[in-house]
């Protein structure tokens, strides 16, 4: 089955910074990608999403790249802000709406 | 947009008992519901995936017979833990496929148990 491994499992980062969290995912069949940000106690909040045939893709300060090749995907948020301190979860699975698998969970802090 | 209300949010039970946890699309019909466990500062691992009006699938290492999952109708799915115990203390999450919504995924809103 698919195994995807998210890393860092904690990041700190300066209000204003950016901050990159990094996945893999094993399964080539894979083709669907999505982000999710969780608060304390709340569901998740898909905040982004990219589809295997497409390498990157941009909403406002956030970012999702692809490398299929690699089977390696990355979440990049610009220009931080206190209110995206949150769990940020990866995923992987085939198409939208099937079964996904989740990373282990990266803990984001950005510091007044 | 399409929600999925998810009962109870919170939960207290004793040792030994059972508890049932439902999940109602409200504006669509969930033909597919994925049910979900996280503990604390983890990942959500996915506990099996119910299909109206047929046997939920569930994932290696998850007792059926422990996990009840019922989907009898397209916007109803339930969740019993039964004989429940201290170590199934957990947030318990439901996610509908939902073709109407990006990603075609939606969480219910969580329900923490925690089994004394």
């Amino acid at each position: 089955g698919e195994n995807v491994e998210q890393h860092p499992s904690t990041l700190s980062v300066q209000e204003g910074d950016s901050a990159v969290i990094k996945c893999t995912y094993s399964d080539s069949a894979s083709n669907y990608f999505p982000w999710y940000k969780q608060e304390l106690g709340k569901r998740p909040q898909l905040i982004i999403d990219i589809r295997s045939n497409v390498g990157e893709k941009k909403d406002q300060r956030i970012a999702v790249t692809l490398n299929k090749t690699a089977k390696h995907f990355s979440l990049h948020i610009t220009e931080t802000q206190p209110e995206d301190s949150a769990v940020y979860f990866c995923a992987a699975g085939y198409n939208a709406g099937n079964m996904l698998t989740f990373g282990g969970g990266t803990r984001l802090m950005v510091k007044p | 947009g399409a929600v999925v209300s998810q009962h109870p949010s919170r939960v207290i039970c004793k040792s030994g008992t059972s508890v049932k946890i439902e999940c109602r699309s409200l504006d669509f019909q969930a033909t597919t519901m994925f049910w979900y466990r996280q503990f604390p500062k983890q990942s959500l691992m996915l506990m099996a995936t119910s299909n109206e009006g047929s046997k939920a699938t569930y994932e290696q290492g998850v007792e059926k017979d422990k996990f009840l999952i019922n989907h009898a109708s397209l916007t109803l799915s339930t969740l019993t833990v039964t004989s429940a115990h201290p170590e199934d203390s957990s947030f318990y999450i439901c996610s509908a496929r939902d073709s109407g919504v990006q990603g075609g995924y939606t969480f219910g809103s969580g329900t923490r148990l925690t089994v004394v």
